[in-house]
C-alpha cells in the first residue's frame, strides 16, 4: 500500500506568521507532488505542484520537495484567517496510472 | 477560466436505487477521473477514463461503478445499486496530459451523495 503521510493537526498560527505544512510519501517512484486547499464542504483547489528537488516558489506560498527523503512541504508566508482549511498533499507516479494519492489532509487554522 | 461542472450538489437515494453522476470535464482536456471522500476521510481514487476507455480503476470500483462517455461533453459516474456506505462527496476532475502542467488535475465542485 502506497502511502502519503500527513499530520491531521490542527495547525495553528498567528496571522502574518509563517505556517508550515508537511507531507511524507512511500512510493519512491513517485514523480509529482501537488498541494490542494480543501475548504469545508468544497471541491480541492490546486494551490502548486513540484517536480524537481528544491523549492518552488508562488506568491505567499513555498513548495519544497526532498526525494532522497521522500518528504514534500508547503510553507505559506504572512498567514492569513482565509487561509484557514485543510491542505491535501498528493502524489502523482505514472507508472501507477494518472490517479493522485492524497494524503488525509492537515487542518490549518489561521488566528486574527 | 475554464472548469469542471458537476451535477446535481447534492443527490438523495434510497438504499438500493441507481444513480448518476454527471460531470462536463474541461473542453481541452483528455484525462477524466472519479474520486469520492467519506466525511472527515481522505480523497479516494476511483477510476481514471482516457481515449474512451477506462485507463486505471481502483479496488473501489466494483462491479456496482460503472464509468461512460455518452457525448463529447458529458462524463458519468453510474451506480447500480447503492449502499449506505457509498455515501460521500463525489468529486470529478479531468486533466490535459499533453500540456505543460500535464498532471495537474482540476477538481469540479462535488456532488453530496447521501444514501438513505
Amino acid at each position: 500500500q502506497k502511502e502519503v503521510e500527513q499530520n491531521s493537526g490542527p495547525l495553528s498560527v498567528p496571522e502574518g506568521a509563517i505556517a508550515s505544512l508537511n507531507c511524507t510519501y512511500s512510493d519512491r517512484g513517485s514523480q509529482s507532488f501537488f498541494w490542494y486547499r480543501q475548504y469545508s464542504g468544497k471541491s480541492p483547489e490546486l494551490i502548486m505542484f513540484i517536480y524537481s528537488n528544491g523549492d518552488k516558489e508562488d506568491g505567499r506560498f513555498t513548495a519544497q520537495l526532498n526525494k532522497a527523503s521522500q518528504y514534500v512541504s508547503l510553507l505559506i508566508r504572512d498567514s492569513q484567517p482565509s487561509d484557514s482549511a485543510t491542505y491535501l498533499c498528493a502524489v502523482f507516479n505514472s507508472n501507477s496510472g494518472y490517479a493522485l494519492n492524497f494524503g488525509k489532509g492537515t487542518s490549518l487554522l489561521v488566528t486574527p | 477560466e475554464p472548469e469542471v461542472t458537476q451535477t446535481p450538489s447534492h443527490q438523495v437515494t434510497q438504499m438500493g436505487q441507481e444513480v448518476i453522476l454527471r460531470c462536463v470535464p474541461i473542453s481541452n482536456h483528455l484525462y477524466f477521473y472519479w474520486y469520492r471522500q467519506i466525511l472527515g476521510q481522505k480523497v479516494e481514487f476511483l477510476v481514471s477514463f482516457y481515449n474512451n476507455e477506462i485507463s486505471e480503476k481502483s479496488e473501489i470500483f466494483d462491479d456496482q461503478f460503472s464509468v461512460e462517455r455518452p457525448d463529447g461533453s458529458n462524463f458519468t459516474l453510474k451506480i447500480r445499486s447503492t449502499k449506505l456506505e457509498d455515501s460521500a462527496m463525489y468529486f470529478c476532475a479531468s486533466s490535459d496530459p499533453w500540456g505543460p502542467s500535464r498532471t495537474e488535475a482540476f477538481f469540479g465542485q462535488g456532488t453530496r451523495l447521501t444514501v438513505v
